[in-house]
């Protein structure tokens, strides 16, 4: 099956700081949609991407279709204690369903 | 506003038992899903469905089933609970266009098989 690595795995950060991560495949998809999982719940979709190049923002979170269109990135600025949670990146191709990659825990310190 | 509604929200089960879990959705979604998550390993799918009467294998079916009565309902089906099994499972629900699809998660169901 198609195979996303997302990384980076987990991330320890201070609050007010700026987050990055990402999301590569050897496959060309045609959407991309970034998801945040909080503890105890089910992942809730942030932002849809569809074509490549295109920026989107949600708030303090900033994601992009890579120009490839086998990768893309989700920032959040300016990070606050409620950010805590596990972002998914998840690529679509087609008509397929979708695959998610592995996930990134994301941790604020006060 | 209930979107997909898992239940139970934990269970322990018995090597050998079986259960199933619930799963439904007020959406009027196609597409329905089920996923299990691994600590590290993120969502691999179980079984999918593209409507009534229609189900799929995922990534990882063996071990369950699945059915689609309805529109509204997907229930997964332990026959012989295995320690493997311990997870956390994720219903799905969508609407299928072929252009635009964004998946609806419910708030997952905690199995543990000892």
């Amino acid at each position: 099956g198609q195979q996303l690595n997302q990384s980076p795995q987990s991330m320890f950060i201070q609050e007010g700081e700026d987050v990055s991560m990402n999301c590569t495949s050897s496959s060309i998809f045609n959407t991309w949609l970034w998801y945040k999982q909080d503890p105890g719940e089910g992942p809730v979709l942030l932002i849809a991407l569809y074509k490549a190049g295109e920026l989107t923002s949600n708030g303090r979170l900033t994601a992009q279709f890579g120009i490839t269109r086998k990768d893309s990135f989700l920032n959040i600025s300016a990070s606050i204690p409620s950010d805590v949670g596990i972002y998914f990146c998840a690529g679509r191709r087609g008509s397929y369903i979708p695959t998610f990659g592995r996930g990134t825990s994301l941790i604020v310190h006060p | 506003n209930a979107g997909v509604t898992q239940t139970p929200k934990f269970r322990i089960l018995k090597i050998g038992q079986s259960m199933t879990l619930q799963c439904t959705q007020d959406m009027n979604h196609n597409y329905m899903y089920w996923y299990r998550q691994d600590p590290g390993m993120g969502l691999k799918l179980i079984y999918y469905s593209v409507g009534a009467g229609i189900t799929d294998k995922g990534e990882v079916p063996n071990g369950y089933n699945v059915s689609r009565s309805t529109t509204e309902d997907f229930p997964l089906r332990l026959e012989l609970a295995a320690p493997s099994q311990t997870s956390v499972y994720f219903c799905a629900s969508s609407y299928h266009t072929g252009s635009d699809e964004k998946l609806f998660f419910g708030s997952g169901t905690q199995l543990s098989v000892l």
